[in-house]
């Protein structure tokens, strides 16, 4: 049964660089499936961030792109997001989600709350 | 960009009832693309049916969804205490955009 965890610091300070890691369970990042990022704010609602395939291809929100990272570690059998120069419009709940096709996603992860703030 | 709009935003129901929850996209699209989800307090999305009408694995018949030009609907034959939750519809092209949500209270 494939699992997803997210982990990474709760609060970031504006300007800086929000970094997030999720870990999978169950299954080998290598073997396939889309990996990808959403959040979710009061303000903004569900926002999809971008994913990453096995193959090593991104595919970004153009809103978040000129700021946005999204890595897998086949070694570590891991996916990250990197978010750069955050704003308080960027505290919210990240998810981590998965799916064999980069149209949707079937597994989630349990979210974590990230606060932007000095 | 196709903006999706849900409605209503709030659907009021007992148990047992049926739920008819209704996304309009902004222009045409292909049906294969539009999903649903179901978002239960203090947890993540759970995928409900994707290319408009199939049920995703483990979700029970009770949901169905359906398709007409820039209507799309997921109807809930008859509402268990575990609905009463947010429902979003979700529309991929080159990107993801999801809609506002329509809440289902008791």
């Amino acid at each position: 049964q494939l699992q997803l965890q997210e982990s990474g610091p709760g609060l970031v300070k504006p300007s800086e660089t929000l970094a997030l890691t999720c870990s999978v369970s169950g299954y080998s990042i290598s073997a396939g499936f889309y990996w990808g990022w959403i959040r979710q704010s009061p303000e903004k609602g569900l926002e999809w961030i971008g994913s990453v395939h096995q193959s090593g291809s991104t595919f970004y929100n153009p809103s978040l792109k000129s700021r946005v990272t999204i890595s897998a570690d086949t070694s570590k059998n891991e996916f990250s997001l990197k978010l750069n120069s955050v704003t308080a419009a960027d505290t919210a709940i990240y998810y981590c989600g998965a799916d064999s096709s980069v149209r949707w996603y079937f597994y989630w992860g349990q979210g974590l709350l990230v606060t932007v703030s000095s | 960009e196709i903006v999706l709009t849900q409605s209503p935003g709030t659907l009021s129901l007992s148990p047992g009832e049926r739920a008819t929850l209704s996304c309009r996209t902004s222009q045409d699209i292909d049906s294969r693309f539009l999903a649903w989800y179901r978002q239960r307090p203090g947890r993540a999305p759970s995928l409900l049916l994707y290319r408009a009408s199939v049920r995703a694995a483990g979700v029970p018949d009770r949901f169905s969804g359906s398709a007409s030009g820039t209507d799309f609907t997921l109807t809930i034959s008859r509402l268990e205490p575990e609905d009463f939750a947010v429902y979003y519809c979700q529309h991929y092209d080159t990107s993801i955009t999801f809609g506002p949500g329509t809440r289902v209270d008791i």
